[in-house]
């Protein structure tokens, strides 16, 4: 089945640096990638997606590129805040063999920025 | 306009013990989901309603069963209670079932069993 791998954090940041996470995956066919956020004490929210080769998703200032060629979903941004703090969790769509389409997420990373 | 609610938010548990988890949501959406979410794995699916009647097992169900009440409540029964299912477990509703449709998740329900 297919597959997410993240990179372990924590990603330890000061205020106003540059944020990449990376994000690689595993896949049949052309699944749709998907960057979702934690804030403490809460559940995940969808931060940006992109559903085909070359498709940029971006929100709030985060960005992140399919590259099919490499498999890659990295998330970056130029600026992070300390109200960026959070894990951030990296996810695709994974059609099953009884055609339900679910989400298959990978480990999340943390993110902890400091003023 | 609350979202996804879970009830309650901690809990803890002796082995063999059991306890339902409650999902509501107030967005009118067809599909609610089960996850758990274990340090170092991510979130895995343990159940899901693609619509209001219908259930279906995710990739880890063993141990779990659900009721979808009505459309807008989805709840997780844990029969007898295993240390195996210490976790933080979540509810997510899309307006229908499939990737295209955004999941909304509740604040998670942390369970610790003994």
């Amino acid at each position: 089945g297919n597959s997410v791998t993240q990179m372990e954090g924590p990603v330890t940041l000061s205020e106003e640096a540059f944020l990449t996470i990376n994000c690689t995956y595993t896949a049949t066919g052309y699944p749709s990638l998907f960057w979702y956020v934690q804030y403490p004490g809460e559940g995940l929210q969808l931060l940006l997606k992109a559903t085909k080769a070359d498709d940029k998703g971006s929100n709030k200032g985060f960005e992140a590129t399919y590259r099919k060629e490499t498999t890659s979903f990295h998330l970056e941004k130029g600026s992070v805040q300390v109200s960026d703090s959070a894990v951030y969790f990296c996810a695709l769509s994974d059609l099953g063999n009884t055609g339900f389409q679910k989400l298959v997420f990978g480990t999340g990373t943390r993110l902890l920025v400091s003023p | 306009n609350a979202g996804v609610t879970q009830t309650p938010k901690f809990q803890v548990l002796k082995t063999g013990q059991s306890m339902t988890l409650q999902c509501a949501q107030d967005m009118n959406h067809n599909s609610m989901y089960w996850y758990r979410q274990d340090p170092g794995m991510g979130l895995r699916l343990i159940y899901y309603s693609a619509s209001e009647g219908t259930t279906d097992k995710g990739e880890v169900p063993n141990g779990y069963n659900v009721s979808r009440l009505n459309k807008r409540e989805f709840s997780l029964r844990l029969e007898s209670a295993a240390p195996s299912q210490t976790s933080v477990y979540f509810c997510a509703s899309s307006l229908e079932q499939g990737v295209s449709y955004e999941q909304y998740f509740g604040p998670g329900t942390r369970l610790t069993v003994t």
